[in-house]
């Protein structure tokens, strides 16, 4: 059964700074690993998604990591904003099955 | 439209009631997913469809849980005889999945649901 541990559950950084986000999961037969948004109130905003054939993909200034022997995945965020606030998930699937599996999110807030 | 919806955006309810909670995809996608997500948490799968039919209801909590595509596009969640621990926001989401087996899967704004 795969489960998804993102740790720490809160994370409060000042504005400019890089920073990373982690999340492990126990399945190694890994399918697709995919971080989200989530803003108070909303629902989710699909950020990037890595299939298990790769080991990072990069969208502005987000770049996501994936390392299956590890059982790891790492968002690193660049030069962040105060728009960065927010709760980010990561969510896996594993061979044969479409339902994701999330981990409970980090709750993000980047300080002016 | 350009993106999943949900309706209602929020329902409150009375123990014991029934309630359908519906879900637009978006055009084309012939995968649709439930989730549920509680204050807090991650959210958790309940059931997919491949077109028509539900090829993976393992989420499904128990049999008071139910839910429908029957023309392979709109989906509805149906609870009867809720109860307060039903309380949550249900997620709706749609993937198109290739040929690759890249399943990329984008999310509606949800159904907060409120059992009283």
């Amino acid at each position: 059964k795969q489960e998804v541990t993102q740790i720490p559950a809160a994370l409060s950084v000042p504005e400019g700074e890089n920073l990373v986000l982690n999340c492990s999961f126990t399945d190694s037969a890994i399918y697709n690993l995919q971080w989200f948004r989530q803003d108070p109130g909303k629902g989710l905003t699909s950020l990037l998604l890595i299939q298990s054939s790769q080991r990072e993909q990069t969208s502005g200034r987000l770049n996501a990591s994936l390392d299956k022997s590890s059982g790891r995945s790492t968002l690193y965020i660049a030069a962040s904003q105060p728009g960065d606030s927010a709760t980010y998930l990561c969510a896996a699937s594993i061979q044969g099955a479409q339902k994701l599996v999330f981990g409970q999110g980090t709750r993000l807030t980047i300080n002016p | 439209g350009a993106g999943v919806s949900q309706t209602p955006s929020n329902k409150v309810t009375e123990k014991g009631k029934y309630v359908e909670l519906r879900c637009d995809p978006i055009s084309g996608h012939t995968a649709l997913y439930w989730y549920r997500q509680s204050l807090g948490q991650g959210p958790e799968f309940l059931i997919y469809f491949q077109g028509t039919g539900a090829a993976d209801d393992s989420g499904l909590p128990n049999d008071r849980f139910f839910a429908v595509r029957p023309e392979g596009s709109v989906s509805t969640l149906k609870i009867q005889r809720t109860e307060r621990g039903d309380s949550a926001v249900y997620l709706c989401a749609s993937s198109l999945i290739g040929t690759s087996g890249v399943n990329e899967q984008f999310f509606g704004p949800g159904t907060r649901l409120t059992v009283l």
